[in-house]
């Protein structure tokens, strides 16, 4: 079974503090997604990476994902509130339908 | 992206009753379609794999004679919730599929009193 953990599950911190958070798995994937959810609603897809050692940016946010395409990370430059929520992690395998979810990281930035 | 809607956004219903959630995919044909279910600050659970014109694959744990899945077109795909009790109480998310990622509709909270 493949799984996906997600570090760190809860994370508070002050505006304008960096954080980056973690999704580490044994297993390759073919792909990895980054999902962020607000309360009450649906997840919202912030970036999918395929190829290892790719970076890709998003304004203040850099994903990466492993040369090996085994684990990815999330960076938050000078965080603000509005990056408040959970953000989700997804990797799918080569041919696989199915994405495995990390447990999520709840981030709450405050003022 | 694909745009996926969900449909109720809310329902309360009572225990022992029947709820339907309608997804529908509103620009991409979809022949499969995916159900989650969420608990309050929780992750996504996996329920079932939704694939049109045959029956749902259901994940291990997950009763495929309480959760009734119905994928009768392309563009929409239905769960019913059997016999309802209060433990049903969740969130219930669908997501199209198109290439690597996964789009999500907006949810579906459903309270069972």
């Amino acid at each position: 079974t493949q799984l996906l953990e997600q570090s760190p599950q809860f994370l508070s911190i002050q505006e304008g503090e960096n954080l980056t958070v973690y999704c580490n798995s044994s297993s390759v994937f073919s792909s990895l997604q980054w999902y962020r959810q607000e309360p009450g609603e649906g997840p919202v897809l912030l970036v999918t990476v395929v190829t290892g050692g790719e970076v890709k940016k998003l304004k203040r946010l850099t994903f990466q994902f492993g040369d090996a395409r085994k684990d990815s990370s999330l960076h938050i430059t000078a965080a603000q509130p509005g990056d408040t929520g959970l953000y989700l992690c997804a990797g799918a395998s080569q041919g696989a339908q199915k994405l495995v979810f990390g447990q999520g990281t709840r981030l709450t930035i405050n003022p | 992206g694909a745009v996926v809607s969900q449909h109720p956004s809310w329902v309360i219903c009572k225990s022992g009753t029947s709820v339907k959630i309608e997804c529908r995919s509103l620009d991409f044909q979809a022949t499969t379609m995916f159900w989650y279910r969420q608990f309050p600050k929780q992750s996504l659970m996996l329920m079932a794999t939704s694939n049109e014109g045959s029956k749902a694959t259901y994940e291990q744990g997950v009763e495929k004679d309480k959760f009734l899945i119905n994928h009768a077109s392309l563009t929409l795909s239905t769960l019913t919730v059997t016999s309802a009790h209060p433990e049903d109480s969740s969130f219930y998310i669908c997501t199209v599929r198109s290439g690597h990622e996964q789009y999500f509709g907006p949810g579906t909270r459903l309270t069972v009193t």
